[in-house]
């Protein structure tokens, strides 16, 4: 079956450093890629998404390729700012059987200090 | 407008009782879907609903789970005889539904549920 695999957290980071979190993923077809973010104390958002290879998913600074030749999707930020401290899910979105369920990663825990 | 919400946010019950979660979709979503967050893990699937079509139910866990929606509108998902372990934060979410763009989804704040 489908899965997503990200790297273990916490990531911990100083103010206006670069920001790699890796996440591959393992699907029949053609996945929809996507993260979301959870703030504390705050529900999922929709970080960025991508829909087919090569597409590049761009949002708040925050950038991931859909590559299909390594199936990942890691998420990159050229500074991050301590307002980014939060979890970060990968998430691949299925259409093989003509709908779409979400299946996650475990997720990332992003901390950044001052 | 709108966004999803839930009902209740939080929910203390003890241990056998039953449980009734409430989601609202955003108004036009067709799709509507149900998932469990245990504390520090990512999220399960529990159940799906689209249009009128039967639901697929197969990330339910047990037969205590269930989830009812009323057309393309409201949905509760009820837990009878609460265990501990189904202690989680319960996250609905709505997209579009099938077609271009229908993939997305968007999640509502979760009930966080606690069995004592």
């Amino acid at each position: 079956g489908d899965s997503v695999t990200q790297m273990e957290g916490p990531v911990t980071l100083s103010e206006e450093a670069f920001l790699t979190i890796n996440c591959t993923y393992t699907a029949t077809g053609y996945p929809s890629l996507f993260w979301y973010v959870q703030y504390p104390g705050e529900g999922l958002q929709l970080l960025l998404k991508a829909t087919k290879a090569d597409d590049k998913g761009s949002n708040k600074g925050f950038e991931a390729t859909y590559r299909k030749e390594t199936t990942s999707f890691h998420l990159e930020k050229g500074s991050v700012q301590v307002s980014d401290s939060a979890v970060y899910f990968c998430a691949l979105s299925d259409r093989g059987s003509g709908y779409s369920t979400l299946t996650f990663g475990k997720g990332t825990m992003l901390l950044v200090s001052p | 407008g709108a966004g999803v919400s839930q009902s209740p946010s939080n929910k203390v019950t003890e241990k056998g009782k039953d449980v009734e979660l409430r989601c609202d979709p955003i108004s036009g979503h067709t799709a509507l879907y149900w998932y469990r967050q245990r504390l520090g893990q990512g999220l399960e699937f529990l159940i799906y609903f689209q249009g009128n079509s039967a639901p697929d139910k197969s990330g339910l866990p047990s037969d205590r789970f269930s989830a009812e929606r009323t057309g393309e509108s409201v949905s509760t998902l009820t837990i009878q005889r609460t265990q501990q372990e189904d202690s989680a934060v319960y996250l609905c979410a709505s997209s579009l539904g099938l077609g271009s763009g229908g993939d997305t989804q968007y999640f509502g704040p979760g009930t966080r549920l606690t069995v004592l």
